[in-house]
């Protein structure tokens, strides 16, 4: 059975940084992009960024651009988002995700909360 | 970035009715559409990829069809815990894209 959870959700002052982590199990990780969603209270989803298999190609929202790294450990079956230059907009929901393109396997998500 | 526009925002219905959702891209994204629902406090569901090619373990009432530019999620015979919040996604190119969102409610 496919699991995903997320951890490093929390408060954070705009400007502030955050690393959010997603431990995978139950496939072979090293195999399969991974993608991050977020979600901000009472609206939508967005698709923020997405990571190849062996972590050569990355993909981001234009609106995340150059503040946000999306990275993996293969070895360790996890996946992280760096998150800089934190705005009170970015205060979600975030998700991790398997595959590239769409989303079968969802973790239950962290709760980010940007604010002073 | 291609943007994707559901309709209605809401659909009031009653169990045993058949609910019509639609989602219209703003260029053509051939087959590379997808559909999700979600429950209030859960992460989404995978419905519907390919556009009309129906995810592992999803009901037989639902089905999804359209290429191009617009595409219809149905849902053919409302069961009580298909109340929920339908979204769709395109897949055919970077960025990825969520439309806004159908929320079916009960009548």
């Amino acid at each position: 059975e496919v699991q995903l959870l997320e951890s490093g959700g929390g408060l954070v002052q705009p400007g502030g940084s955050l690393r959010l982590s997603c431990g995978a199990s139950g496939f072979t990780f090293s195999s399969v992009g991974m993608t991050w969603v977020r979600q901000a209270p009472g609206k939508g989803l967005e698709w923020v960024s997405t990571i190849s298999a062996t972590g050569e190609n990355t993909y981001y929202a234009d609106s995340v651009k150059g503040r946000f790294t999306i990275s993996r450990d293969n070895s360790k079956n996890t996946l992280f988002l760096r998150m800089n230059s934190l705005r009170a907009e970015e205060t979600a929901v975030y998700y991790c995700a398997k595959d590239m393109l769409h989303f079968a396997n969802w973790g239950q998500g962290t709760l980010v909360t940007v604010s002073s | 970035e291609i943007v994707l526009t559901q309709s209605p925002a809401t659909l009031s219905l009653s169990p045993g009715e058949r609910a019509t959702l639609s989602c219209r891209a703003s260029q053509s994204i051939n087959s590379d559409l997808v559909w999700y629902q979600q429950k209030l406090g859960q992460a989404p569901r995978l419905l519907v990829y390919g556009a009309s090619n129906t995810a592992t373990g999803i009901p037989a009432r639902f089905s999804g069809s359209g290429s191009g530019t617009d595409f219809t999620l149905t849902i053919s015979n409302l069961e009580p815990e298909d109340f929920a919040v339908y979204y769709c996604q395109q897949r055919g190119t970077w960025p990825l894209t969520f439309g806004g969102g159908t929320k079916v409610e009960i009548k």
